[in-house]
């Protein structure tokens, strides 16, 4: 078990909808990371967020957003979805800022079906 | 766009024998790292080695880096059925993020 906690499993939604995956993070860590795991495009950066700040954004769309709350927690909002969206959506965490490429700690995914 | 690729995409072995997979990556590194994911679960950090480490051990595992050859293994020793798992190489940078490659699925039987 990482210590990193993903809500929900799972999510079936229709295009055009609006979808918010939380993540809480392991105990102590300030930074969280948003990754997008599909067949064809592999693992993909989304953003960092460290101690409630963006730090680095990477592959993200303008559709996508996501924040860290003062509790650390974060959310990831993804809205006017389409087909091509669906992936598993992870969430990892890591003590610190992340400037040197840490190592991560995972939650098991939400998986995104858009039908 | 990928960092990190490795090679094979895919490996089948027997338990006992030993797996090697590879990593190669593009630009300059402060560290790459090992995962491990099982399927349709979260990635495991396995192992971590620094840029001005050549070699690194953990159990019955066995990094080693090349950065001359921009290039990485992972040797895995005595395999187990519960090896079986997707192994991904990941890049570390000074840009705050870890980039992944595509995975080498490896399939021990038993």
């Amino acid at each position: 078990d990482s210590g990193v906690t993903q809500t929900p499993k799972h999510l079936i939604t229709a295009t055009g909808q609006r979808v918010t995956l939380r993540c809480s993070p392991r105990s102590g860590d300030l930074s969280v990371y948003w990754y997008q795991q599909s067949l064809d495009q592999g693992l993909q950066f989304l953003i960092q967020y460290y101690n409630g700040e963006e730090r680095a954004k990477g592959n993200i769309l303008e559709r996508f957003s996501a924040q860290q709350f003062p509790d650390l927690h974060s959310e990831l909002n993804l809205s006017s979805l389409e087909l091509g969206d669906s992936a598993l959506y992870f969430c990892a965490s890591s003590g610190d800022s992340g400037g040197s490429g840490p190592p991560l700690h995972f939650g098991n995914g939400t998986r995104l079906t858009v039908t | 766009s990928q960092q990190g690729e490795e090679d094979p995409q895919a490996l089948s072995i027997q338990e006992g024998e030993n797996a090697t997979m590879n990593c190669s990556y593009k630009t300059s590194i402060n560290n790459l790292q090992w995962y491990r994911q099982n399927s349709g679960r979260g990635l495991v950090h396995l192992i971590l080695i620094r840029s001005n480490e050549r070699e690194k051990h953990s159990g019955r595992l066995r990094v080693t880096l090349d950065t001359s050859k921009k290039s990485s293994s992972l040797l895995i020793t005595a395999s187990r059925a519960a090896d079986t798992a997707s192994y991904f190489c990941a890049t570390g940078g000074s840009n705050y993020k870890l980039t992944f490659g595509k995975g080498t699925l490896l399939t021990v039987n038993p």
